[in-house]
């Protein structure tokens, strides 16, 4: 079956720092893949979709790579503040037209001023 | 206002009782989704729906009833609710099918059942 892992639960970094979360896959080959932005309390926000043609994307401050061989994303926050303190998620779809996605745990960041 | 909303946000039920979910979109989109959320399992996908009255069941369907008679509702119903369904649920829409399109979550309903 498909498995989706990002492989830290937290994350804590100092402000002005790079913030990199990690999202790995197994079993199967995902034509693109979602970041998403949940808060506490609230419904997960879509960040950024990549690709599997597309080795990176970015957004402003944000940066997301894609590589297929490793079975790997990366999300990357550069310059980082405190209001980016936030669960992250990531998101692969089944494939097919459902248009369905499976998603990963989160990782919780915390950027400490 | 446009969006999506869920109701109630939040709901204490008893063991046994049914309790229906609302959801409502006012973006028109066809597809419409029930995730469940608890810790330690992430986003678990319950039911979707690709256009009115086409539903179909996702990883953990048990026990969750839905329909979808208007395009902008979504309502899930839990037909004689367990312990095991106290979570945080969360709807969802897109325009489309395909992982290249976002989902637009509600905020989420948290449902306790003692």
């Amino acid at each position: 079956s498909q498995k989706i892992e990002q492989n830290s639960e937290a994350l804590n970094i100092q402000e002005g720092k790079t913030a990199t979360l990690t999202c790995n896959y197994t079993n199967y080959s995902p034509a693109y893949l979602q970041w998403y932005r949940q808060d506490p309390g609230r419904g997960p926000v879509f960040l950024l979709l990549i690709r599997e043609n597309e080795k990176e994307k970015r957004k402003e401050r944000l940066k997301v790579t894609f590589d297929t061989t490793l079975k790997q994303s990366l999300f990357h926050i550069t310059a980082s503040q405190p209001a980016d303190s936030a669960t992250y998620l990531c998101a692969l779809d089944y494939g097919g037209s459902q248009g369905n996605l499976i998603f990963g745990k989160g990782t919780k960041l915390s950027v400490k001023p | 206002d446009a969006g999506i909303t869920q109701s109630p946000r939040y709901k204490i039920t008893e063991t046994g009782r049914q309790v229906t979910l609302m959801c409502h979109q006012t973006w028109s989109h066809s597809y419409m989704f029930w995730y469940r959320q608890d810790l330690g399992h992430g986003l678990r996908l319950i039911y979707y729906s690709a256009a009115a009255d086409i539903t179909d069941k996702g990883e953990v369907p048990d026990g969750y009833v839905v329909s979808r008679s208007k395009t902008e509702n979504f309502p899930l119903t839990l037909e004689s609710a367990t312990r095991s369904q106290t979570s945080v649920y969360f709807c969802a829409s897109s325009e489309s099918a395909g992982g290249n399109h976002e989902q637009y979550f509600g905020p989420g309903t948290r449902l306790t059942v003692t």
